[in-house]
């Protein structure tokens, strides 16, 4: 079925410091992709989306571009700050019924 | 809109006993999801609603989880009897159709002793 794959590992980084998070899906149609955040205490919150071939869906400085060809949808932020840390999902539709798969999360901390 | 609204939002209990985890949806979203979070197996779905009817309960662990929807703005996830292996963050989530974006609660996290 539709799945997909986030890189292994938290990510460490320092403030103002350029992040990329790696996710690549699978799927047998054309779906919507996600990255949600979820804060510490917190649940999930849509930070992005983009529904098809090379849309870049983008908030809060974070970018991601749904590149069919490579079926991939990479997180990018060119600056991050320490209210940054939190762990990001990437996911996708299933369908039209709004099902969500959702890869493992990477957890992201921003050092002062 | 106060969101989607979970409770407990923590709850400790021992093993056998009864769980019932509650979640209101955002007025007006007509699918529900149940998601249960862990650190091993990361964000699974337990089960999702359509206008209160279940569409898919294969991510439901075992006999032991059931969940209900008796109307649009309630559902219940119950876990009779409890283990160890139950602990986790539940996660409710609502929608509306065509949406395609899936509002979260806080989460109840459950612990089993």
């Amino acid at each position: 079925g539709d799945s997909v794959t986030q890189m292994e590992g938290p990510v460490t980084l320092s403030e103002e410091a350029f992040l990329t998070i790696n996710c690549t899906y699978t799927a047998t149609g054309y779906p919507s992709l996600f990255w949600y955040v979820q804060y510490p205490g917190e649940g999930l919150q849509l930070l992005l989306k983009a529904t098809k071939a090379d849309d870049k869906g983008s908030n809060k400085g974070f970018e991601a571009t749904y590149r069919k060809e490579t079926t991939s949808f990479h997180l990018e932020k060119g600056s991050v700050q320490v209210s940054d840390s939190a762990v990001y999902f990437c996911a996708l539709s299933e369908g039209g019924n709004n099902r969500l798969a959702f890869g493992k999360g990477n957890q992201v901390v921003v050092i002062p | 809109d106060a969101g989607v609204i979970q409770s407990p939002r923590h709850e400790v209990t021992e093993m056998g006993q009864e769980v019932t985890l509650r979640c209101k949806p955002i007025s007006g979203h007509n699918s529900l999801f149940w998601y249960r979070q862990t650190m091993m197996r990361g964000l699974e779905l337990l089960i999702y609603f359509n206008n209160n009817v279940p569409i898919d309960d294969s991510g439901m662990p075992e006999d032991r989880f059931s969940a209900k929807m008796p109307n649009a703005s309630f559902s219940t996830l119950k876990i009779q009897p409890s283990e160890p292996r139950d602990s986790a963050v539940y996660f409710c989530a609502s929608s509306s159709r065509g949406a395609n974006v899936l509002t979260f609660g806080a989460g109840s996290r459950l612990t089993v002793l």
